[in-house]
């Protein structure tokens, strides 16, 4: 029963560096989720995949890429990154619309 | 522009009291909408939803109240216990443009014993 499993839980970035954040369910869940958690400013959407071979931009996406590999995967990519994208990651997932979404624990990425 | 908002960043009540949490939205495509509580260094975790054909919904200590005319929601807890102690997200969700899960900036909830 591990839920939505985050990879890496921690990394620090020098300015311009590449990485990607993996994440994976085995909820068997069509829809999933990137947010970002900065203070003061709640959990915001940086991309979604409401099925397996969709992804759609979400209030904050400027600066980061998404693959949604199969219906269990679902990744983002940050090919410059910049100070400003220092925050925490989670991914999430749920089934269809009005049901609840799981989480992960989280990545902590800081960006020097 | 911010379609979900929680206007108090902090709250403190004493143990064994209610606390009342409070969350207004502004999209009227919203028809689901769900409390997350989040403790430090974890994911959230849902606690409660609503649906918009109901008025409230309830879970044991639980209560979510909708509004639907005033466009606002709001999470009561009874009684509350020191565990309760950690940020409360509000989130909602509908068809079409807001089919994507927007949430508030959070209300973090400090039960004192």
């Amino acid at each position: 029963n591990a839920g939505v499993t985050q990879t890496p839980k921690f990394q620090v970035l020098k300015t311009g560096q590449s990485m990607t954040l993996q994440c994976a369910q085995d909820m068997n869940h069509n829809s999933m989720y990137w947010y970002r958690q900065d203070p003061g400013m709640g959990l915001r959407l940086i991309y979604y995949s409401a099925s397996e071979g969709t992804t759609d931009k979400g209030e904050v996406p400027n600066g980061y890429n998404v693959s949604r590999l199969n219906k269990r995967e679902f990744s983002l990519r940050l090919e410059s990154a910049a100070p400003s994208q220092t925050s925490v990651y989670f991914c999430a997932s749920s089934e269809v619309a009005n049901t609840e979404a799981f989480f992960g624990q989280g990545t902590r990425l800081t960006v020097v | 522009d911010q379609q979900v908002k929680q206007n108090s960043p902090s709250l403190s009540v004493q143990e064994g009291r209610i606390s009342i949490l409070n969350c207004d939205y502004t999209n009227s495509m919203f028809d689901y909408f769900l409390w997350y509580k989040k403790y430090p260094a974890e994911g959230p975790t849902f606690l409660i939803s609503i649906s918009s054909i109901k008025d409230k919904n309830e879970d044991g200590r639980f209560t979510v109240f909708l509004n639907k005319s005033a466009k606002h929601l709001s999470l009561h807890i009874v009684p509350s216990q020191p565990g309760d102690s950690a940020v409360y997200f509000c989130a909602a969700k509908g068809l079409g443009s807001a089919r994507q899960l927007t949430f508030g900036s959070g209300t973090q909830l400090t039960v004192l014993p």
